[in-house]
């Protein structure tokens, strides 16, 4: 069974820092793109960043490129998300979502964490 | 990042028939086709159809998807309470390297 498990939300003041984790199980981790997706308080879905099997390819929605940093560590099956200077419009529930097989494009976000909240407020 | 265009809500009795549409451009649905996913109140997105058309294992048969053009659908036959939820589509843009998400539609069902 997939499961995808995140963890480091929080609240933090604009401008502060977080590090999201998304733990992994029930599939082969390295095979996969691996994405992040945030919902905003009552609003729509809005792709975050999405890295490669490898995680030599990340790819980054324009509206946090430059201080939001995605990576993973395939010997841990761990994605992360590292969020620097933060600004009060990034306040969402940040879900990890398994993505297509690596390399191929096949597939979708076919398997969703239960998200994380990031709250920044002063 | 550009997004899809979806209806804001759709309202339907119990057991009728309610479709919902998801437009984009040749980049994106008209491209690879569209992905359904559902979200209730308080839960993850869920899956329910890949952007082929295709079910995932255990999504109901009353849902159905398909494509003309840059228009995505998603028919939900028979109508239950259980259907009552946010539905959002989701597709890869080849020309920004992204996913786009639909706005989402409000499925009510009286």
């Amino acid at each position: 069974e997939v499961q995808l498990l995140e963890s480091g939300g929080g609240l933090v003041q604009p401008g502060g820092s977080l590090r999201l984790s998304c733990a992994a199980s029930g599939f082969i981790f390295s095979n996969y793109i691996m994405t992040w997706v945030r919902q905003a308080p009552g609003k729509g879905l809005e792709w975050v960043s999405d890295i490669n099997g490898g995680g030599t390819a990340p790819s980054y929605a324009d509206s946090v490129k430059g201080r939001l940093t995605i990576s993973r560590d395939n010997s841990k099956n761990t994605l992360y998300l590292q969020m620097n200077s933060l600004r009060a419009e990034d306040t969402a529930l940040y879900y990890c979502a398994k993505g297509p097989l690596s390399g191929t494009g096949i597939g979708d976000l076919d398997y969703w964490g239960q998200g994380t909240l990031v709250t920044v407020s002063s | 990042q550009a997004g899809l265009t979806q209806p804001p809500s759709v309202s339907k009795g119990l057991r009728q028939t309610a479709t919902l549409t998801c437009t984009g451009n040749s980049n994106n649905v008209g491209n690879q086709g569209a992905a359904w996913l559902q979200q209730r109140q308080g839960h993850p997105p869920k899956l329910l159809s890949y952007r082929n058309d295709d079910r995932p294992s255990g999504i109901s048969e009353r849902l159905s998807a398909s494509r003309s053009g840059n228009t995505a659908s998603l028919t939900i036959t028979g109508l239950q309470p259980e259907d009552e939820a946010d539905y959002y589509c989701s597709a890869w843009d080849s020309s920004l390297s992204a996913w786009v998400f639909g706005g989402g539609t409000k499925l009510t069902v009286l």
